[in-house]
């Protein structure tokens, strides 16, 4: 089945600075690849995702980028905020619907 | 968006007890799953469902049971609770089409089992 690999697993960031949380995944038949936010208490909420047939994508201050020949992408949350801080998932999907996790970043925006 | 909730919230049980955790959606989605999240927060599919009568096992084996009788509604069971069986439980949904993919998460259940 499919492997998603995340890193780092806890980052620590300067309000306004950027973060970048890197994934790889192991099937290169995988061809959704969601971002989600997960809030203490709250179950994870989709963020942003891309599909195999886009490099990048962009929603405000959240990007996410592709690249399949090497089989990784990216989140980047530039200008970040207080309320940024939270556990963000990667997961990759084949055509099944399923969707395989990563293990998760903790991202702590300092004040 | 999609509306998805889970009942209980918090459960504290003692060991041999049959539980069920409740899960409920309002936008007609076709596809409901159980994800298991451990401590270490890394989430594990445990059961799926693509419609009414239609339930699989997911990619870590569960001792738990799901059923699908009507298509809002995807209760987990838990035939005898034990120890190794406390975990948070996370119950999502996804509709058809071009948004198959997009699953939509309730607040969870976290389970102790004592």
């Amino acid at each position: 089945g499919e492997n998603v690999e995340q890193h780092p697993s806890t980052l620590s960031v300067q309000e306004g600075d950027s973060a970048v949380i890197k994934c790889t995944y192991s099937d290169s038949a995988s061809n959704y690849f969601p971002w989600y936010k997960q809030e203490l208490g709250k179950g994870p909420q989709l963020i942003i995702d891309i599909r195999s047939n886009v490099g990048e994508k962009k929603d405000q201050r959240i990007a996410v980028t592709l690249n399949k020949t090497a089989k990784h992408f990216s989140l980047h949350i530039t200008e970040t905020q207080p309320e940024d801080s939270a556990v963000y998932f990667c997961a990759a999907s084949v055509h099944d619907y399923k969707l395989s996790f990563g293990a998760g970043t903790t991202v702590t925006v300092r004040a | 968006e999609a509306d998805i909730y889970q009942t209980p919230r918090y459960l504290v049980i003692g060991t041999g007890k049959k539980i069920t955790l409740e899960c409920s959606q309002t936008m007609g989605h076709d596809k409901m799953y159980w994800y298991q999240q451990d401590p270490g927060m890394e989430l594990h599919l445990i059961h799926y469902s693509y419609g009414v009568n239609s339930t699989e096992k997911g990619d870590l084996s569960s001792e738990s049971t799901v059923s699908r009788i009507r298509t809002e509604h995807f209760p987990l069971t838990l035939e005898s609770a034990r120890p190794s069986h406390t975990s948070q439980y996370l119950c999502a949904s996804s509709e058809t089409g071009n948004r198959a993919y997009e699953q939509y998460f309730g607040p969870g259940t976290r389970l102790t089992v004592t």
